[in-house]
């Protein structure tokens, strides 16, 4: 069973940071693009930042670019997303999600709130 | 960045209704269109990809097709499970986007 289980969400001030993990399991982590989706409290989806399984090429949304770094970890099985400079506007309910286009298994999600 | 435009943003139907959703982009995107289904406080769910394709376990009932660049998702008879939020999303190009989503209410 493909489980995507996301940690490292939390309360943070603006201008902070925080670290997001997404520990993957069910399938082989190595052969998957994968990527992180926001959702802000009653919105709808935004995508943040894709990797490719070797990464190789990485992606980033115009709102995340300079400020979030993804990176993956395939002999751990695990996807990051370092977040710097945090905003209001970054709260939201962090997903990750797995990627052989189409994207199709997410995770639970963290909620990251940006707050002072 | 290619916009992708959902309508309606909500609906209220009853069960057994037909249901249809439609997303258009604004550009060409082949068949780079897939729909979830998303319900409150859950991750969303993949339902159709490429555009009209069933994923495993999805019911049929779900259905998908396109015609040029409009995109739509049809419920041929909804059922109580089915109201939720529904997403489309192209993944032709970077970045991803997302349509702004479609409310499935109870009438």
């Amino acid at each position: 069973e493909v489980q995507l289980v996301e940690s490292g969400g939390g309360l943070v001030k603006p201008g902070g940071s925080l670290r997001l993990s997404c520990a993957a399991s069910g399938f082989t982590f190595s052969t998957y693009s994968m990527n992180w989706v926001r959702q802000a409290p009653g919105k709808g989806l935004e995508w943040v930042s894709s990797i490719s399984s070797s990464s190789t090429y990485i992606y980033y949304a115009d709102s995340a670019k300079g400020r979030f770094t993804i990176s993956r970890d395939n002999g751990k099985n695990s996807l990051f997303l370092q977040m710097n400079s945090l905003r209001a506007e970054d709260t939201a309910v962090y997903y990750c999600a797995r990627d052989r286009q189409p994207v199709d298994y997410w995770g639970q999600g963290t909620l990251v709130t940006v707050s002072s | 960045a290619i916009q992708m435009t959902q309508s309606p943003s909500s609906l209220s139907a009853s069960v057994g209704d037909r249901v249809t959703i439609t997303c258009r982009a604004s550009q060409a995107i082949r068949d780079y269109l897939n729909w979830y289904q998303q319900k409150p406080g859950k991750a969303p769910k993949l339902l159709i990809y490429t555009a009209s394709n069933l994923q495993s376990g999805v019911p049929s009932t779900f259905s998908g097709s396109r015609s040029g660049t409009d995109f739509t998702l049809t419920i041929s008879s909804l059922q109580p499970e089915d109201f939720a939020t529904y997403y489309c999303l192209q993944d032709y190009n970077y970045p991803p986007t997302f349509g702004g989503g479609t409310k499935v209410e109870i009438k």
